[in-house]
């Protein structure tokens, strides 16, 4: 079963500074995609970036990219110019391509993120 | 036009109580999910179901009964509630599980409280 981790529950950044965000996860599949999604306060999931394993360009979306490190397993998301509404809970997530019963993202715990005026 | 939309978005009940929560999705999928959310944000998948079929079952209670009457909906029924029972559901779609694009499009989510 893939696992994912993010071994930061909170953290804060200056308004328009940088912060990165980590995650790490398990899995014995060479082919794969993994997301960070981002709650906001009002409760909604919103989709930010998302990566296919077998890219091995990283993903950028705006102000937010991501480090994928497909050996160590790693995928780190950075924000730069980082905006008051930036705050949120920010979930990494995992989805086999293998499809069927294994067609579904596997969320880590979350990290909350507090941008600070 | 809400893509994936649930209601109630908030329910307030008593314990032994029996409720539903509906999920409906315009995005013509075959795939929809309901996920928990618990107090500390953790989010599980419960169910997926693809095309009105049960796909996935994660451990759930016998007290949690989905339903799918057709591809576009999929409404989630508890039984007997219990305190435990108070999360935050959320249901989403996906296009085809046979052939994964990658991301779940999620519904706003149904806060359920059990006193």
């Amino acid at each position: 079963a893939q696992t994912v981790t993010q071994s930061q529950p909170e953290m804060s950044v200056q308004e328009a500074e940088t912060v990165t965000l980590s995650c790490t996860y398990d899995t014995s599949e060479n082919n794969y995609y993994l997301f960070w999604y981002k709650q906001p306060p009002s409760r909604q999931m919103i989709l930010v970036i998302r990566q296919e394993a077998y890219k091995q360009q990283n993903a950028t979306e705006n102000r937010f990219s991501v480090n994928f490190q497909k050996a160590a397993k790693s995928f780190s998301l950075k924000i730069s110019d980082s905006q008051l509404g930036d705050t949120a809970m920010y979930f990494c997530a995992f989805m086999s391509n293998s499809g069927g019963s294994n067609y579904k993202l596997t969320f880590g715990k979350g990290t909350l993120l507090t941008v600070n005026p | 036009d809400t893509a994936v939309s649930q209601t109630p978005k908030y329910l307030v009940t008593q314990m032994g109580n029996d409720k539903s929560i509906k999920c409906e999705q315009n995005l013509g999928h075959d795939t929809m999910y309901w996920y928990k959310q618990d107090s500390k944000k953790f989010l599980k998948i419960m169910f997926s179901y693809n095309n009105k079929e049960l796909i996935i079952n994660e451990t759930v209670p016998n007290r949690f009964s989905p339903k799918s009457p057709d591809k576009a909906h999929l409404n989630l029924h508890i039984n007997s509630l219990e305190l435990g029972d108070s999360a935050v559901y959320f249901c989403a779609s996906g296009p085809d599980m046979d052939l994964p694009t990658g991301e779940l499009f999620f519904g706003e989510g149904s806060r359920l409280t059990v006193l």
